[in-house]
């Protein structure tokens, strides 16, 4: 099983360049989100999705942009990356149960910005 | 608003010795599911456990346990016996009633384990 695949594994982008981080799970999971992962600040939510054509924000989501066209692919997309933007990503992905469904993660992309 | 509160930032122990990772929370609802995450150094998230707020049992696995307190809000994770594997970075995380998908974390403890 596949679970949730994301690409690259690593990057690096100059500052104000743009690109997607992709996402994607063979789970037929509902609900999709993606996290970043700072020194000393644990996983925060960036944008989350709770089925095709529904995106929401979550805690981080300025410069940031995201698109659920279909179950199995969930993009985030840096419009014009920052120096603040580099961290460690990970995209995830939960069944919409009965609740307290628990995520699976991909193996993280680890983005720098110069 | 949800928090959780993982006030170790840093634990070391000598190998064999016990050990426990503290995790505090905070909700406003009745329904919610705590979760422990592990970190190993390769950088992938281990699921290890979840606990829904109606279940107050302990829950043992081989050297893991897990012991949940909804009066003082906390869920605490203790290693036995620890081993050089479980050297990790271990986060603590909530998520809210049914319908709230997100899922709250803590800002982890990073456990070595000194051989």
């Amino acid at each position: 099983n596949a679970g949730v695949t994301q690409t690259p594994k690593f990057q690096v982008l100059k500052t104000g360049q743009s690109m997607t981080l992709q996402c994607a799970q063979d789970m037929n999971h509902e609900y999709m989100s993606w996290y970043r992962q700072d020194p000393g600040m644990g996983l925060r939510l960036i944008h989350y999705s709770v089925g095709a054509g529904i995106t929401d924000q979550g805690e981080v989501p300025n410069g940031y942009n995201v698109s659920r066209s279909t179950t199995e692919d969930f993009p985030l997309r840096l419009l014009s990356a920052a120096p603040s933007q580099t961290s460690v990503y990970f995209c995830a992905s939960s069944p919409r149960g009965r609740g307290g469904e628990k995520l699976f993660f991909g193996s993280g992309t680890q983005l720098s910005v110069l | 608003a949800q928090k959780v509160t993982q006030a170790q930032t840093e634990i070391s122990v000598v190998e064999k010795e016990d050990v426990t990772l503290d995790c505090v929370y905070e909700t406003r609802d009745t329904t919610y599911y705590l979760f422990w995450y592990k970190q190993p150094p390769s950088g992938e998230l281990v699921f290890l456990i979840r606990r829904n707020s109606f279940d107050e049992q302990n829950e043992i696995s081989g050297r893991y346990s897990w012991n949940f307190q909804k009066s003082t809000s906390s869920f605490n994770f203790t290693i036995t016996a620890s081993q050089v594997v479980d050297s990790a970075v271990y986060f603590c995380a909530l998520k809210g009633r049914i319908g709230n998908e997100k899922l709250t974390f803590g800002t982890g403890t990073r456990l070595t384990i000194i051989p």
